[in-house]
């Protein structure tokens, strides 16, 4: 069956470090890959999205990497705020027409002063 | 704009009742979709829909109608509630060649006792 997996384990770092979050994912040949983050009680909102043929996407602060080959996704945002703290989701198209858009659990991302 | 338009915000239902889900969007949004979202699973697709009149189900359907009248709405039905149905509902929609950026509303906190 089609798998998305996020470190559903927190990630801890330090203010103005580098956070790199992964997702990973089989028997999937999406055509795109789009990174959300969320807040509490809050629904997700949309940071990045990363093609097929696009190995490396910035914007600002973040950057994302597409690897088709290893079917995965790393996710990084430098010099890291307090204000980054969030939960961050990576989500597919379930499948090649676009119609539906799957989600992995979310990595939950904490940056301490 | 509002953007989406998710009500009620909050809602306690007992066991065998029914009831209706809004989700609204005004930027004239061909897809939309309902997500429920439960601890460590994150965010699970429920039905979704690629335009007026067009609507399939998603990862985990049962107990849950949709229909697409109009662009602008897309309610979600629970037809006799059950508990294991307590969860955050969110409300998505995208305008583009399939779910390339995704607008959420601000979820519905559902409690079935």
């Amino acid at each position: 069956s089609q798998k998305i997996e996020q470190n559903s384990e927190a990630l801890n770092i330090q203010e103005g470090k580098t956070a790199t979050l992964t997702c990973n994912y089989t028997n999937y040949s999406p055509a795109y890959l789009q990174w959300y983050r969320q807040d509490p009680g809050r629904g997700p909102v949309f940071l990045l999205l990363i093609r097929e043929n696009e190995k490396e996407k910035r914007k600002e602060r973040l950057k994302v990497t597409f690897d088709t080959t290893l079917k995965q996704s790393l996710f990084h945002i430098t010099a890291s705020q307090p204000a980054d703290s969030a939960t961050y989701l990576c989500a597919l198209d379930d499948n090649n027409a676009g119609n539906m858009l799957t989600f992995g659990g979310g990595t939950r991302l904490m940056v301490k002063p | 704009n509002a953007g989406v338009t998710q009500t009620p915000k909050f809602q306690v239902l007992k066991t065998g009742q029914s009831m209706t889900l809004q989700c609204a969007q005004d930027m004239n949004h061909e897809y939309m979709s309902w997500y429920r979202q439960d601890p460590g699973m994150g965010l699970r697709l429920i039905h979704y829909s690629v335009g007026a009149g067009i609507t399939d189900q998603g990862e985990v359907p049962n107990g849950y109608n949709v229909s697409r009248s109009t662009t602008e709405d897309f309610p979600l039905r629970l037809l006799s509630a059950a508990p294991s149905q307590t969860s955050v509902y969110f409300c998505a929609s995208s305008n583009g060649q399939g779910w390339t950026e995704a607008f959420f509303g601000q979820g519905t906190r559902l409690t079935v006792v």
